[in-house]
């Protein structure tokens, strides 16, 4: 079975960058995967940040950003704020038509 | 403005079957410009893909849940369903209902989601 590997924890000082990665077991991670990225605070159902590699979602601040980097995809902050301590989430869509989570990162803005 | 509310039953016993209900509104199930899924998240773990589903009848599943899991619509009441049988402790999460717009042929992300039911299986 398919396996999503994202780093299970980054910390990131206030204002600094940080880029979280996104990869398959079964190989590179490419635009054909549609990536989509989410960010969950407790108690709060997933929010939509980035989909389709590098689109964002309405309402979405332009200091995340997504690509595909190093056949992973990738989720960049840049200027990371306190309230972006969340969880994140990656998302694949595999041939077949399936779908699979990455285990998430949880990221500490100190 | 799309809502999704999920509700279930809260508790449900070992080797029992669990039913799921996202009620759907500001938005049709039978568009055919999305699809519609389900999602679950274990108490401290993170999210996992259980299955999604087309107007036109096209389901897919988690292989690892195929053999348990029903997926359903209800076009007249505009919801959508999940029926998981036989389910152990394992089962226990948060469930959420998503809708999934598509590019071209393919669904590609969830772009809105339900607040979440909490299903606690337990004798």
């Amino acid at each position: 079975q398919t396996v999503v590997t994202q780093e299970p924890s980054f910390s990131v000082s206030p204002g600094g960058t940080v880029t979280l990665t996104c990869a398959l077991s079964s190989g590179s991670v490419s635009n054909s995967n549609y990536p989509s990225w989410y960010q969950q605070t407790p108690g709060q159902p997933p929010r939509t940040l980035i989909y389709s590699t590098d689109t964002r979602s309405s309402g979405v601040p332009d200091r995340f950003s997504g690509s595909i980097l190093a056949n992973k995809a990738a989720l960049t902050i840049t200027g990371a704020q306190a309230d972006d301590e969340s969880d994140y989430y990656c998302l694949v869509y595999l041939p077949g038509g399936t779908w699979v989570f990455g285990g998430g990162t949880r990221l500490t803005v100190l | 403005q799309l809502q999704m509310q999920e509700s279930g039953p809260g508790l449900v016993k070992p080797s029992e079957t669990l039913s799921l209900t996202c009620i759907v509104s500001g938005d049709s199930v039978s568009s055919s410009y999305y699809y519609w899924g389900w999602i679950r998240q274990p108490p401290g773990k993170g999210l996992e893909w259980i299955a999604t589903i087309y107007y036109s009848g096209s389901t897919y599943f988690d292989p690892s849940l195929n053999s348990r899991v029903t997926i359903s619509m209800d076009m007249a009441n505009n919801q959508l369903s999940l029926r998981l049988t036989s389910v152990t402790a394992a089962d226990t999460a948060v469930y959420y209902c998503a809708r999934i717009p598509l590019a071209g042929p393919k669904p590609y992300y969830m772009d809105v989601w339900g607040r979440g039911t909490t299903v606690t299986v337990s004798s």
